[in-house]
């Protein structure tokens, strides 16, 4: 799985957006990105993922740079919900459930 | 949809005790797999599953035990609970094809005392 490199902590006003970017340089070229968050000590949550396109779901965007070096989750209006630990991911699905967490953003939004 | 089961959700051992972490899934998914986390970091793979019968290694496997006779159930067991196996315990499923998520438990507490 490709190492990825994110901020240790962002903040964020409620109601604007939150962008939170990924470094994933060593990403190979069949390695899925993919972001889950984490809401206090709950279980990761998944949120979006991608692998050369740009995503877009209910919850989030997905923006993935052209050469696939790195990306940015946009969080489009942030609620007071939205503070979490968000973790970027570069996941194989060819091999098995092999996920590596790194130490994710801490993304405190902020009335 | 219950989605992962995770059970007990709190436990306190003594060292060199034994027990077992529950885990099942009723999305019949094929790809199991056991995290702990410690505080202040991210998720560490301990095993994983491919299928039933299936079992491998992950990144910090030792002093812990697995199996798959079923789909449905990956339990973790605890051979002789150590003090540096406090952390929280989470169990994830997902399909067998590409490009699919994982899905999570609300995790295990295990405190060893």
């Amino acid at each position: 799985d490709a190492k990825t490199t994110q901020p240790p902590s962002m903040d964020c006003a409620e109601g604007r957006a939150a962008n939170l970017p990924c470094n994933h340089s060593t990403i190979s070229g069949n390695e899925y990105v993919y972001w889950y968050r984490q809401i206090h000590s709950q279980g990761p949550q998944y949120i979006i993922h991608g692998l050369k396109n740009n995503e877009t779901n209910e919850m989030a965007s997905l923006i993935i740079t052209e050469d696939r070096k790195s990306s940015t989750l946009i969080l489009p209006h942030a609620t007071l919900r939205d503070t979490a630990v968000y973790y970027c991911i570069g996941e194989n699905n060819n091999a098995g459930n092999m996920l590596t967490f790194g130490g994710g953003t801490r993304l405190m939004v902020k009335p | 949809n219950a989605g992962v089961t995770q059970t007990p959700k709190f436990q306190v051992l003594k060292t060199g005790q034994s027990m077992t972490l529950q885990c099942a899934q009723d999305m019949n998914h094929e790809y199991m797999s056991w995290y702990r986390q410690d505080p202040g970091m991210g998720l560490r793979l301990i095993h994983y599953s491919v299928g039933a019968g299936i079992t491998d290694q992950g990144e910090v496997p030792n002093g812990y035990n697995v199996s798959r006779s079923t789909t449905e159930d990956f339990p973790l067991r605890l051979l002789s609970a150590a003090p540096s196996q406090t952390s929280v315990y989470f169990c994830a499923s997902r399909q067998d094809i590409s490009n699919q998520p994982q899905h999570f438990g609300d995790g295990t507490r295990l405190s060893i005392l």
